[in-house]
């Protein structure tokens, strides 16, 4: 089945720098990579995802990238505020996984005011 | 929005007790997948469903078992509870193939 990996599994930023976590999934066949986050004591909150046909998708402050030659996409957040704090969870579908999502094991993100 | 409740925030159950955790959404939802999350190992699937009745295992189901007769509600059974079993517990929901889920605010779950 799909295999995803996180790095790094901590970063620290100050405010107002950028931000960036790397996930690297196995399946070729994965064609939708959503990103998650998790503020301490609450549910995952859907933040953004991206489909294959798509190599680049933006909101606001944070964006994602995929490669899907290299095999791994990419949650870039910009200009970090404390409320950017938390754990990021990135998942890859396919057709292959029968519409589960595998996720990585998350990324604590803090940022230091 | 899509809500996914779940019914109990905590719990505390007995080794041995029979534990049930519900979870029910609003939307509609095809499938229904219940996680388990703890400290350094992410979020693992126990069991999802993609239609009344239907189940299919995860990644751990070893001790549970789940139960879907409407589908609105997706519960989840631990037969007979075990300490390894304290967990934070997730339901999640979606509307079809690539689509993202929506998780239910967890049950805390402490097997003593």
């Amino acid at each position: 089945g799909e295999n995803v990996e996180q790095h790094p599994s901590t970063l620290s930023v100050q405010e107002g720098d950028s931000a960036v976590i790397k996930c690297t999934y196995s399946d070729s066949a994965s064609n939708y990579f959503p990103w998650y986050k998790q503020e301490l004591g609450k549910r995952p909150q859907l933040i953004i995802d991206i489909r294959s046909n798509v190599g680049e998708k933006k909101d606001q402050r944070i964006a994602v990238t995929l490669n899907k030659t290299a095999k791994h996409f990419s949650l870039h957040i910009t200009e970090t505020q404390p409320e950017d704090s938390a754990v990021y969870f990135c998942a890859a579908s396919g057709v292959r996984g029968n519409n589960r999502l595998a996720f990585g094991k998350g990324n604590q993100v803090v940022v230091i005011p | 929005d899509v809500k996914v409740t779940q019914s109990s925030r905590y719990l505390v159950k007995r080794t041995g007790e029979k534990v049930f955790l519900e979870c029910v959404q609003d939307m509609d939802h095809e499938n229904m997948f219940w996680y388990r999350q703890d400290p350094g190992l992410g979020l693992r699937l126990i069991y999802f469903s993609y239609d009344v009745k239907m189940k299919e295992k995860g990644d751990i189901p070893e001790g549970y078992s789940v139960s879907r007769e409407k589908k609105e509600r997706f519960s989840l059974i631990l037969e007979s509870a075990s300490t390894n079993q304290t967990s934070m517990y997730l339901c999640a929901s979606n509307a079809g193939t690539n689509y993202g889920y929506t998780f239910g605010s967890g049950t805390r779950l402490t097997v003593v």
